[in-house]
C-alpha cells in the first residue's frame, strides 16, 4: 500500500524568502505525485503534478517540485514566498499509470509572515 | 467554466438519522471520487465512480455508507444511522478519466453528527 509523509505540521516563513515544504512517499513502481493547496472554507486546489519526464515541475503561483527517486521526495518550492501563500499544503501519490486513488499526506500548514 | 459544486455546506443532523450528500461534477468528467477529511487529517478516499458505476468502493468505512450515480453525472452519498464518527468534511472531486489527470476538488460538505 502507498503512504506519504509530510513531516513537518507547520512551516513558518518570512515573507520574500525561500519555502520548501517537504513530503516523503512510498509506493510501488512509478508513482505519479501532486500537491493541493487548501484554503479555510474552500476546497483543495490543484497545483502541480509530476508524471514523467523532467524531475523539476513548475506549477501555479510560482510553486515548483522536485522529484528525487532515490529519496522518494517531493518537495514544494517557492522562490520567494508571499502572504498569500499561507494555507494548509497536501502532499498526494497514487500508484502510476491507470491508477486513480489519490493517497494524501497529513497535510502542512504554511505560514508567510510579513 | 464552473467547478464541481456541493450541497449542502453543512449539515448537522443527529445520531441515528440518515443523511444524502450531493455532488455535481465538472460538466464533461467522467471520473468522479468521495472522500473523506477528519479534522486535522488529509483527505481518505472513499469510492471511485467511472460513468455510472461504482469502480472501486474500498474505501468505504462499512455498509452504513453507499453511494450512487444513476446518470453518470450527479452523484449522491448516503449514510445510514449516523454516528459521531462520521463528522468530517465529505469531498468530491472529478477528472475527465481515470488516468493521471489531476482531480478537481469541490468545497465539501462539513457533516456533524450531534
Amino acid at each position: 500500500a502507498q503512504s506519504v509523509a509530510q513531516p513537518e505540521d507547520q512551516v513558518n516563513v518570512a515573507e520574500g524568502n525561500p519555502l520548501t515544504v517537504k513530503c516523503t512517499y512510498s509506493v510501488s513502481g512509478n508513482p505519479y505525485l501532486f500537491w493541493y493547496v487548501q484554503y479555510p472554507n474552500r476546497g483543495l486546489q490543484f497545483l502541480l503534478k509530476y508524471i514523467t519526464g523532467d524531475n523539476l515541475v513548475k506549477g501555479s503561483y510560482g510553486f515548483e517540485a522536485e522529484f528525487n527517486k532515490s529519496q522518494t521526495s517531493f518537495h514544494l518550492k517557492k522562490p520567494s514566498a508571499l502572504v498569500s501563500d499561507s494555507a494548509l499544503y497536501f502532499c498526494a501519490v497514487t500508484p502510476g499509470a491507470g491508477s486513480y486513488q489519490l493517497t494524501f499526506g497529513k497535510g502542512t500548514k504554511l505560514s508567510v509572515i510579513p | 467554466g464552473a467547478g464541481v459544486s456541493q450541497t449542502p455546506s453543512n449539515k448537522v443532523t443527529e445520531k441515528g438519522k440518515y443523511v444524502e450528500l450531493r455532488c455535481d461534477p465538472i460538466s464533461g468528467h467522467t471520473a468522479l471520487y468521495w472522500y473523506r477529511q477528519s479534522l486535522g487529517q488529509g483527505p481518505e478516499f472513499l469510492i471511485y465512480f467511472q460513468g455510472t458505476g461504482a469502480a472501486d468502493d474500498s474505501g468505504l468505512p462499512n455498509d452504513r455508507f453507499f453511494a450512487v450515480r444513476p446518470e453518470g453525472s450527479v452523484s449522491t452519498l448516503k449514510i445510514q444511522r449516523t454516528e459521531r464518527g462520521d463528522s468530517a468534511v465529505y469531498l468530491c472531486a472529478s477528472s475527465f478519466d481515470r488516468t493521471y489527470n489531476e482531480q478537481f476538488f469541490g468545497p465539501g460538505t462539513r457533516l456533524t453528527v450531534l
